[in-house]
């Protein structure tokens, strides 16, 4: 299985600073000139919810301090500038091999 | 709007078996796959199985192979994902979730299986 290894696994963030994920695939994910990379958030109680999909493609009602970026193997969620609103969990996931793999997750904490 | 809505909480004893459901509403059910995710207590999400609703056809983690059922019911729009032989380490918050292109798009609200004698 394509193993995701996500940095840092905790984020205290100042409200207002920018805020950066890393997520490092063990394989290339590229496939048929796609990369099936997604970034989701899960806040405290809640469903995930997908932000991000294909490394740089924000989900509808997304807000644009959300970004991703990437390429073959080594993919980044970048946020503008945290709010409130934004703690929660982040996880990466591939869809290019199978079975799906997640990241371990990314703890974003307000200072 | 696509909705999936999945049973309520279950309480199990350690060596039964669970089944949970997954409604879907809001688009054709047997156009899009249905994924399963679970979520130990602060853990991660752990990718458990997949079914086709067109066909039927499944695949589940080998880590789950032996233990888990994915089926669907067309008329009712709605999956079920059924983990036998369960053990306290399955207690968890069991997801559905739609398949889109190599990704997920939308997820139920979760079901909590607790195993505990």
């Amino acid at each position: 299985d394509v193993v995701m290894t996500q940095s840092p696994l905790s984020l205290p963030v100042t409200l207002g600073q920018p805020a950066s994920i890393s997520c490092r695939s063990s394989q290339s994910l590229v496939y048929n000139e796609n990369t099936y990379l997604n970034w989701f958030q899960q806040r405290p109680g809640q469903s995930p919810r997908r932000l991000i999909y294909k490394v740089s493609n924000r989900d509808s009602g997304v807000p644009d301090r959300f970004s991703g970026s990437g390429s073959g193997t080594d993919f980044t969620l970048k946020i503008s500038r945290v709010e409130a609103e934004d703690v929660g969990l982040y996880y990466c996931m591939q869809g290019t091999h199978w079975p799906p793999t997640f990241g371990q997750g990314t703890k974003l904490e307000i200072k | 709007q696509v909705q999936l809505v999945q049973s309520g909480a279950e309480v199990k004893k350690p060596g039964a078996s669970v089944r949970v459901s997954c409604k879907a509403s809001g688009y054709t059910f047997i156009s899009y796959g249905l994924h399963w995710v679970r979520q130990a207590p602060g853990q991660g999400l752990d990718w458990m199985a997949w079914i086709n609703p067109d066909n039927g056809n499944t695949k589940s983690s080998q880590k789950f192979q032996d233990r888990v059922t994915i089926t669907r019911d067309t008329s009712a729009s709605t999956a079920y994902m059924e983990l036998s032989s369960l053990r306290s380490e399955d207690t968890a918050v069991y997801y559905c979730a739609r398949d889109v292109s190599s990704s997920i798009d939308s997820w139920g609200q979760g079901t909590l299986v607790t195993v505990s004698s």
